[in-house]
């Protein structure tokens, strides 16, 4: 079964600083991988996703991720903080079993940016 | 283009009552999805529909139904309502045959139980 674990349910950072959020996934088969962000009151947006091309996944606002399918890893990472990062962050999993498979999510990470 | 939209914006329900949450797609998308998002918690797949069926189901009680219509917009409804209902529940558009990574989610709707 699929399943995903996001290490540090909460990351403060301060601006200008390295952004780094940890996903791991568990999959029995070559997987969908996403990272979504949500602010505050809000639905949620979709930064980037890694579909089995390129496994350095650039995305929007700067974001990018990389998936290593030996650590089964798909840390989000940002070079420069901004204020305007401070969110809440999820990665997402989904089988390629079917185009229609569920995507399962992670706990989620809150971001805090200090200025 | 409004992209998707879900109405009410909130809602309070005492327990043991009934509630009907509704969902407009993505112009352009005909799969619907529902999750279910505690305080804190990531979402959790309630359902999907496509073609006014049900495709996909999570791990959710019978309680928790759904409709989608010949437009493709789609209620989520739920019975008997409990105090552990309350949440924010998210629907996302997708079109069918892209659903699991194409997914555009609306602004949720807020669920207290009382």
């Amino acid at each position: 079964a699929q399943s995903v674990t996001q290490l540090g349910s909460h990351v403060s950072v301060s601006e200008g600083a390295l952004v780094l959020l940890r996903c791991n996934y568990s999959s029995s088969v070559p997987p969908y991988l996403f990272w979504y962000v949500q602010y505050p009151n809000q639905g949620l947006q979709l930064l980037l996703k890694y579909t089995s091309a390129a496994t350095l996944v650039k995305g929007i606002n700067g974001f990018e991720a990389e998936f290593k399918k030996s650590e089964t890893s798909f840390h989000l990472t940002k070079p420069s903080a901004h204020m305007s990062d401070a969110a809440e962050y999820f990665c997402a999993v989904s089988d390629r079993k079917t185009s229609y498979d569920k995507v399962i999510f992670g706990p989620g990470t809150s971001l805090s940016v200090i200025p | 283009d409004a992209g998707v939209t879900q109405s009410p914006t909130h809602l309070i329900k005492t327990r043991g009552q009934q509630v009907t949450l509704r969902c407009s797609p993505k112009s352009g998308h005909d799969t619907v999805s529902w999750y279910q998002q505690a305080l804190g918690q990531g979402p959790q797949f309630i359902f999907q529909y496509y073609e006014e069926e049900e495709r996909q189901r999570g791990n959710f009680p019978d309680r928790f139904s759904g409709h989608q219509f010949p437009n493709y917009s789609s209620e989520l409804n739920v019975n008997a309502l409990l105090l552990g209902d309350s949440a924010l529940y998210l629907c996302a558009s997708s079109p069918g045959h892209l659903s699991s990574y194409e997914q555009y989610f609306g602004p949720g709707t807020r669920l207290t139980v009382t």
